[in-house]
């Protein structure tokens, strides 16, 4: 059972143009969202996250929205750059046994034109 | 400030090899340690975590385990490796609610 979902495989977008990644959920328990960018053979790189008393979340180019009566969240990088290129993941967290576990999505490639 | 590693970064084993992969992290005390896999073509999926020395829990069952002998190491091992377990493996650590990953271990069972 798929708990995050990301239904886009792969996404194009042009240099300068907004790229718009998403991502749902099915658990009602996730309290917080997070964002990871990811270059081949390399760890995922924090980039932004959310709680989920939030609606929004802004740091620079990138802006996370929640919607929680749709269990979506989706990131925007405005204005694309060519380095933005890479495979992104969400991830949904819940405490769960005195921790927090990390459920990732399969992952959106992003490829910006110049 | 705090880092992760993990080692090695790459290695090819022949099935029914034994697997150690190792991971520790710095700067930090009693953190929380995850090992998560990325299969070609998919998405990260939770292996083992840990918060605690000696506690560890399974996500799914396979062909793999995991030990914490120490507060800031982690390991992955496996007695017989299959085919299957091919893959990149992904040692992270958590803290206020952001998990943060080590550079990864390709492992390609042959």
């Amino acid at each position: 059972d798929q708990q995050v979902k990301q239904n886009s495989p792969s996404l194009s977008v042009q240099e300068g143009r907004i790229s718009i990644l998403n991502c749902d959920y099915t658990n009602s328990m996730f309290d917080y969202f997070l964002w990871y960018k990811k270059y081949p053979a390399e760890g995922p790189t924090f980039l932004i996250s959310i709680s989920s008393i939030k609606d929004k979340n802004e740091d620079g180019r990138f802006t996370v929205f929640l919607n929680k009566s749709a269990k979506h969240l989706s990131l925007h990088i405005v204005p694309s750059q060519p380095g933005d290129s890479a495979v992104y993941f969400c991830a949904a967290s819940a405490q769960t046994s005195g921790t927090y576990k990390y459920i990732f999505g399969t992952g959106t490639r992003l490829k910006v034109l110049a | 400030s705090q880092t992760i590693h993990q080692w090695p970064a790459t290695l090819v084993q022949p099935v029914g090899s034994p697997l150690s992969l190792e991971c520790t992290v710095e700067g930090t005390s009693n953190p929380n340690l995850y090992w998560y896999r990325q299969a070609a073509g998919r998405g990260l999926q939770l292996l083992f975590y840990s918060v605690g020395i000696g506690q560890i829990s399974s996500e799914v069952p396979q062909n793999l385990s995991a030990s914490r002998p120490q507060d800031r190491q982690f390991i992955l091992s496996s007695k017989k490796l299959l085919l299957s377990d091919s893959g990149f493996y992904l040692c992270a650590w958590s803290r206020r609610n952001t998990i943060y990953f080590g550079e990864g271990s390709w492992l390609t069972v042959v």
